[in-house]
Order: C-alpha cells, then structure tokens, then sequence
C-alpha cells in the first residue's frame, strides 16, 4: 500500500484566494483525520471521519474551514477565504480503528503558505 | 488551554548517551499515551506507546515511563543515535473523548555524533 496519499506537497497563495487540500486514506481504513501542526501549538486535531462520515469538527478554527468526505477514498479540506494565519502543516491521517490510536498513519503533508 | 505540554523545544544529546525526552499532561482522564516521531518533509510516524494501567513499557532502545500522580511521561533512547535526530511527539487519548489523540507541540532532539 502507498500509505496515506497527500496533494499538493506546498501551496503557496494569496490571502482571500480559496485553498484545497487533498487526501486519499490507506483502503480499508474507517477513520480519516485531518491535523495543522503549528510551532506554538503542535499537531491540532481539526475533524475526523468515520465511514465518510463527520464525527467531531470541534477543533475547526472557524468557519472559513471546511472537510468533506465523499467517499472513502477522498477528503478534502477547504479553506475559504485563506488568511496568513492559516499558513502551516496539514497533515491527513487515517487508521483502522479508533481505540488507543496506535496505528494512526500520516501522510506527509500539505505546507501551506498564504502569504 | 493545552493538554498535553513538551515545555523543551529542543534536546542536543551525544551519540550513544541517553536521551530523555519529557511530556506533561493536565487531564485525569487520560488513559492511553503515545510518542511519535517526525522527520524532516515526512509525516509522524508511531514509535512506542503505554496504558495507564502500566508504569514502564520497552520496546528495544525506547523505553516510556509514567508517573500518573505527577501526570508526566518520558521517553528514554539508550543509546542514541543520529538516526534518532527527528522532532519527538508525545500524544494522550481518553476513552470519554472517544479517544481522539491530543498531541502536544514537539521535542526536536539531534543526536551529535
């Protein structure tokens, strides 16, 4: 398996264009995560899917922020419009199961500048 | 307000000594930790874990220690190698918050040799 497949690697746009982040999640996983890492604040868990479904989107920084899953090979996440603030690490993790998280796979981001 | 705390940025060990990297946490509820480890233009990578119903679990040259009256875990690397040079994260989950992991903001250790 190719592991959790993320695009792009770097986005580089300017603040108020629209940025969308992509993930396809490992076949066969039921949960799919979506994580900013930051210098102050590390990895934050933004929301997470189960079954292409969304379960907890509470660490969405505002409304700006938005995920879809449409199937279990595909999620998106959209922000709209971009701020400098946004600008960091995303990074899209899948996994198995939920319990003890242990086998949480990343993929290996999206670095996003929005200048 | 941050769950789970790494107060030291960054950790500067000589090959083949110890490295000890330190994780705080401020939930009770917290049952089950994990570190994982990043290198550079990669994403984390699982590398060692341990219930709170243990004190200590090895697994080759990484140990992780638990003191939950303290709420503080470490991981220890005897000995380090400069393979082991990468940002370090120490993640908690709680089973009443379905278990999402919370991680906390990163240790980056290099390993001189």
């Amino acid at each position: 398996d190719a592991g959790v497949i993320q695009s792009p690697r770097h986005e580089v746009t300017e603040m108020g264009q629209e940025v969308t982040l992509r993930c396809k999640p490992i076949s066969g996983h039921d949960y799919l995560f979506w994580y900013r890492q930051t210098m102050m604040r590390g990895l934050e868990l933004l929301i997470y899917f189960n079954n292409n479904v969304p379960i907890d989107d509470s660490g969405m920084p505002e409304d700006r922020f938005s995920a879809k899953m449409p199937n279990a090979s595909f999620s998106t996440l959209k922000i709209q419009p971009s701020e400098p603030r946004d600008s960091a690490v995303y990074f899209c993790a899948s996994s198995p199961t939920m319990l003890g998280n242990e086998k949480l796979f990343f993929g290996s981001g999206t670095q996003l500048s929005v200048l | 307000d941050q769950q789970v705390k790494q107060n030291s940025p960054s950790l500067s060990v000589q090959e083949g000594r110890i490295s000890i990297l330190n994780c705080d946490y401020t939930n009770s509820m917290f049952d089950y930790f994990l570190w994982y480890k990043k290198y550079p233009a990669e994403g984390p990578t699982f590398l060692i874990s341990i219930s709170s119903i243990k004190d200590k679990n090895e697994d080759g040259r990484f140990t992780v220690f638990l003191n939950k009256s303290a709420k503080h875990l470490s991981l220890h690397i005897v000995p380090s190698q400069p393979g082991d040079s990468a940002v370090y994260f120490c993640a908690a989950s709680a089973m009443d918050s379905s278990y999402k992991l919370i991680f906390g903001s990163g240790t980056r250790l290099l390993v001189r040799p």
